[in-house]
């Protein structure tokens, strides 16, 4: 069985500040590991993927993640948020299988 | 190019009344998933085609939920006897190949349904 955590619901952020999204998973096999991205009223977005090869990730939008197996994170993080980063955050893993197993959300608020 | 469409955008039902969700996924994609995502919480899988073929229906709430894809494009998504805790955004999903390991999973606007 494979299961996602996404440390809290709501971040709120200021204009130019670091974002930094937390998610641990577990998994009985190596995962593939996703963050999409949910804006008001629209479907998800692929943001990132981690696969295998390098553990840090580059995404869209300024986006990147690490993959760190020792503490089974994959930490979503943006140097300098934008206003236009308010939206909602998913972390996904898939394991065995083709089926993605979310967590439960984080929704950002970029502060002016 | 176009990307997973889906209809109705949004959809009240009264308490017992059947329901149909349409999926058309991106064109010459072999796999669709469902997902039903309630609200606040993350899109939670329901069932998976391959083709025309339902490979995967362990997340179906019901025997009340069904989905089927006869020609391997179009999906449809069926709610019978709609209850109250069917409520969701319902997320259809494909992609290339069988949406295993790298294959990236496309996903549409949703529908939201309200039962009354």
């Amino acid at each position: 069985a494979q299961s996602v955590t996404q440390l809290g619901s709501h971040v709120s952020v200021s204009e130019g500040a670091l974002v930094l999204l937390r998610c641990n998973y577990s998994s009985s096999v190596p995962p593939y590991l996703f963050w999409y991205v949910q804006y008001p009223n629209q479907g998800l977005q692929l943001l990132l993927k981690y696969t295998t090869g390098a553990t840090l990730v580059k995404g869209i939008n300024g986006f990147e993640a690490e993959f760190k197996k020792s503490e089974t994170s994959f930490h979503l993080t943006k140097p300098s948020a934008h206003m236009s980063d308010a939206a909602e955050y998913f972390c996904a893993v898939k394991a065995a299988g083709n089926k993605l197993t979310f967590g439960g959300g984080t929704r950002v608020l970029v502060k002016p | 190019g176009a990307g997973v469409s889906q209809s109705p955008r949004y959809k009240v039902a009264k308490r017992g009344q059947d329901v149909a969700l349409r999926c058309d996924p991106i064109s010459g994609h072999v796999s669709l998933f469902w997902y039903q995502q309630a609200l606040g919480q993350g899109p939670e899988f329901l069932t998976y085609f391959q083709n025309e073929a339902q490979l995967d229906k362990s997340g179906l709430p019901s025997d009340r939920f069904f989905a089927e894809r006869p020609e391997g494009s179009v999906s449809t998504l069926k709610i019978q006897r709609t209850q109250q805790e069917d409520s969701a955004v319902y997320l259809c999903a494909s992609s290339l190949a069988s949406g295993g390991g790298t294959d990236t999973q496309y996903f549409g606007p949703g529908t939201r349904l309200t039962v009354l």
